[in-house]
Order: C-alpha cells, then sequence, then structure tokens
C-alpha cells in the first residue's frame, strides 16, 4: 500500500503571495490532518478533515485554509504570506479519526522570502 | 501555557542502556501518540494508547490516565535509536510535546 503523499516537497514563495500544498492520504484513509513544524514553536496542529468537512481546528489564523475532496486527497492554502509562515507543513492520513494512528507524509518544506 | 510537557529534551546514552522519556498532559484525551522523527527524516508513529501498556520489540509506552502522565521506554538502546521523540495527545485537537533528542553512542 502506498504511503502519504504531499505535494511539492520543497517551495520557495514570496511575501504577500499564496501557495498551496496537497496531501494524498493512503488509500482507504479518511481521515487526515494537517501540521506545521518549525524550529521555534515545533509542531503544532492546523486542521483536521474527515468526509470532507473540517471536523477540527487549531489556533491558526484565517490566511491557512484547507479542504477535502470525495476521494479523500486534501489541500491546504496560506494566503498573504508572512516571513514566520517558513516550515516544514506534514499531513497525516488514519483510518477513521484523529484518535487513530496517524500515518505521516514526508512533509513540504516551505520557504518565505 | 503547555498542553503536553516532556522530559527530558535531550538525552545521551551509551549502547545498551535503558532509557526512559517521560510525558506529562494536562487536557482531557481519547488517545495519547508517541511519535518519532529522525533527523531530516519523515514522522513515524510508534504507539498510540489510551490506557495501560503497550510493547513493540524494544520498546515499551505505558500511560496512566488518572496521573495525566505516560513514558516511553527504550531497552537495550542502539545508535539507530537516535532520534526525536514526541509525545501528542488527542482531545478536541492534536497537543504536541516539544520532543525530546536521544542520542546512543556506539
Amino acid at each position: 500500500k502506498a504511503g502519504v503523499t504531499q505535494t511539492p516537497r520543497y517551495l520557495i514563495k514570496t511575501r504577500g503571495q499564496q501557495v498551496t500544498l496537497s496531501c494524498s492520504p493512503i488509500s482507504g484513509h479518511r481521515s487526515v490532518s494537517w501540521y506545521q513544524q518549525t524550529p521555534g514553536q515545533g509542531l503544532q496542529f492546523l486542521f483536521e478533515y474527515f468526509s470532507e468537512t473540517q471536523r477540527n481546528k487549531g489556533n491558526f489564523p484565517g490566511r491557512f485554509s484547507g479542504r477535502q475532496f470525495s476521494n479523500s486527497r486534501s489541500e491546504m492554502n496560506v494566503s498573504t504570506l508572512e516571513l514566520g509562515d517558513s516550515a516544514l507543513y506534514l499531513c497525516a492520513s488514519s483510518w477513521g479519526s484523529s484518535d487513530g494512528e496517524q500515518y505521516f507524509g514526508p512533509g513540504t518544506r516551505l520557504t518565505v522570502t | 501555557k503547555n498542553e503536553v510537557e516532556q522530559s527530558p529534551q535531550n538525552l545521551t546514552a551509551q549502547e545498551g542502556e535503558f532509557i526512559t522519556i517521560n510525558c506529562s498532559y494536562s487536557v482531557g484525551i481519547s488517545a495519547l501518540h508517541w511519535l518519532q522523527q529522525h533527523p531530516g527524516g519523515g514522522i513515524v508513529s510508534l504507539f498510540m494508547l489510551s490506557s495501560g501498556k503497550k510493547k513493540h520489540g524494544r520498546l515499551i509506552a505505558t500511560i496512566n490516565i488518572q496521573e495525566k502522565h505516560s513514558s516511553l521506554h527504550i531497552t537495550a538502546s542502539h545508535p539507530r535509536d537516535s532520534a526525536v521523540y514526541i509525545c501528542a495527545v488527542t482531545g478536541n485537537q492534536f497537543y504536541f510535546g516539544t520532543g525530546t533528542s536521544l542520542t546512543v553512542i556506539p
């Protein structure tokens, strides 16, 4: 079974631009969660989607948004990028809910200049 | 305010030593996860616990729900165990500890 895939793996953007990251979960998994990892703040929860509905949301500004499609693939969007958005963005999938075992993707490294 | 506290932050051990990493949390949870992250690598889920104890090979995880505390033990540590170990809990959202950086010296 293929693992969780994320595209692109690396991205460089300029302050003020917007970016869309993609996550394809393991086949059969219906929950996709997104996380931000920075050296200063560590891992932080962004949001979780289950069956195309946002089920939980972390404490991030509205510039961070996401969606999930009927095939469980998910995208997250960050608008009006700030330097502080530079981070590793990870997604993880699980079969039923975020209570279940999480399978992490390799992450997208976003650099904002 | 950190919902999840881990200790120690850094740990260096000789190969073969018994290692314990501790995690305390302050929120109500439905599950606790232990994650492993190698330098430059992705994150792997080691354990998911809601009660009691689990064992995979040389790794053992325990949780005490009443005391809101979990421990991760590594028996007969090996240099390939060198990684960052992260405790995470799921309540109404995911909360993460800051991680424990483990280095095992041959």
